[in-house]
């Protein structure tokens, strides 16, 4: 069964570093995600990303944050300077259309950002 | 702003007993989904909701979504500990196509 893969699995940065998170979403999906869940907390939204371009974004994905689509597959969330509340399970998500029964996301195993 | 409410925070409940988390919206949502996470795992889709008073079962779970498509329930017959995990339900934001806004989820415990 296709699958959305991540990496790396952890990522440990000092503060003010930049990180680049990597996912390979579905192949034939349509629309990516980014969202960010703090332990034990809610899943948070940050960007969603159609046709090559940013289609809405969060309060939280302010100018640190970019993401980029630079192959066919693989699509990336950039933290330019990182922060110590920047630290998060970060998750990728895919979905493959705007119809009705095509809304389910599929998540990636999540990316754990540490900012020491 | 928009908001979905969700409660309990927690159940802990005995092998065997049922569950039940409900999900209240501050607005009319077009559809309502629902994603289980494992503890230290990734939300997994279970099922989406679309029209007004639609109940869906999979197995031992039932969704429920009410009938001004403002509040949402899913509840678990007879746990077992499989079911122990973090039940999230999310709907689409107002005037989005893309955006997701997520309960804070439910917890299922199970007592040992």
């Amino acid at each position: 069964e296709p699958e959305v893969t991540q990496t790396p699995s952890h990522q440990v940065t000092q503060m003010g570093q930049e990180v680049i998170l990597r996912c390979v979403p579905i192949s034939n999906h349509l629309y990516f995600y980014w969202y960010r869940q703090i332990l034990g907390q809610k899943v948070e939204f940050l960007v969603s990303f159609y046709n090559n371009e940013i289609s809405e974004k969060s309060e939280i994905f302010d100018d640190q944050f970019s993401v980029e689509r630079p192959d066919g597959s693989n699509f990336t969330l950039k933290i330019r300077s990182t922060k110590l509340e920047d630290s998060a399970m970060y998750f990728c998500a895919s979905r493959l259309g705007r119809r009705t029964e095509a809304y389910e996301q599929y998540f990636g195993p999540g990316t754990r950002l540490t900012v020491t | 702003g928009q908001q979905v409410m969700q409660i309990p925070q927690y159940q802990h409940v005995q092998e065997g007993e049922d569950f039940t988390t409900y999900c209240n919206s501050s607005t009319t949502l077009s559809n309502i989904q629902w994603y289980k996470q494992r503890p230290g795992g990734h939300p997994v889709f279970l099922i989406q909701l679309v029209k007004s008073g639609e109940v869906k079962k999979q197995k031992r779970l039932t969704f429920q979504f009410g009938e001004a498509k403002k509040n949402s329930s899913l509840h678990i017959t007879a746990t077992q500990t499989t079911d122990v995990g973090t039940y999230f339900c999310a709907g689409p934001m107002q005037n989005s196509n893309y955006q997701l806004i997520w309960g804070a989820g439910t917890k299922l415990i199970i007592k040992p």
